[in-house]
């Protein structure tokens, strides 16, 4: 089955440093894979996506995620935090079927000034 | 453009009663899905539409629930003799169109219905 396991359920940075979210995955292929923002009773945004094309994927709000096969991972990196950053993050693998996503159980992002 | 609507976004009902979740998919979509969101799951689909290809039932977690889509836009999820482990954040989300294949078009999500079964 596909899966996607995300190795911390909390991450917490300060205003400024990097940020790094783990994403290993588990695919019987080369798989689709994304990463999900979702605010504070909000609807859940695509922050980008991975396809089988370049193996480093630039995405919204200067973040970022390189596949790689050897390690079976897809982390999510922002060189400089911001406040409006914190929020819910969600990896998530594209299933067998090719159109329903299976997702991360989330990490949980928390910026501090 | 508009996004994924859903309707309502609060729903507070008693166990053991039938509600319905609404979601208007974005124009021109033909890809519709429904998942659920809750705190000892996490997000799980349930079902998808496909133009008018019969739906992929096999995320649905029992008899009790379904679904319809009509015309091929609006879409309408049916939860009967509700049950408390229902309560959760039910999500819709619409597509462009699936490739054939493995990989999947980009989802845009709405921005959910929370029910409350108490």
């Amino acid at each position: 089955a596909q899966s996607v396991t995300q190795l911390d359920s909390h991450v917490s940075v300060s205003e400024g440093t990097p940020v790094l979210l783990r994403c290993n995955y588990s695919s019987s292929y080369s798989p689709s894979l994304f990463w999900y923002v979702q605010h504070p009773n909000k609807g859940l945004q695509l922050l980008l996506k991975y396809t089988s094309a370049a193996t480093l994927v630039k995405g919204i709000n200067g973040f970022e995620a390189e596949f790689k096969k050897s390690e079976t991972s897809f982390h999510l990196t922002k060189p400089s935090a911001h406040m409006s950053d914190a929020a819910e993050y969600f990896c998530v693998v594209s299933a067998l079927s090719g159109y329903a996503l299976n997702f991360g159980k989330g990490t949980s992002l928390l910026v501090t000034p | 453009g508009a996004g994924v609507s859903q309707s309502p976004s609060n729903k507070v009902t008693e166990k053991g009663k039938d509600v319905e979740l609404r979601c208007d998919p974005i124009s021109g979509h033909t890809a519709l899905y429904w998942y659920r969101q809750s705190l000892g799951q996490g997000l799980e689909f349930l079902i998808y539409f496909q133009g008018n290809s019969a739906p992929d039932k096999s995320g649905l977690p029992s008899d009790r629930f379904s679904a319809e889509r009509t015309g091929g836009s609006v879409s309408t999820l049916t939860i009967q003799r509700t049950q408390q482990e229902d309560s959760a954040v039910y999500l819709c989300a619409s597509s462009q169109f699936i490739r054939g294949g493995r990989n999947s078009d980009t989802q845009y999500f709405g921005p959910g219905t929370r029910l409350t079964v108490l």
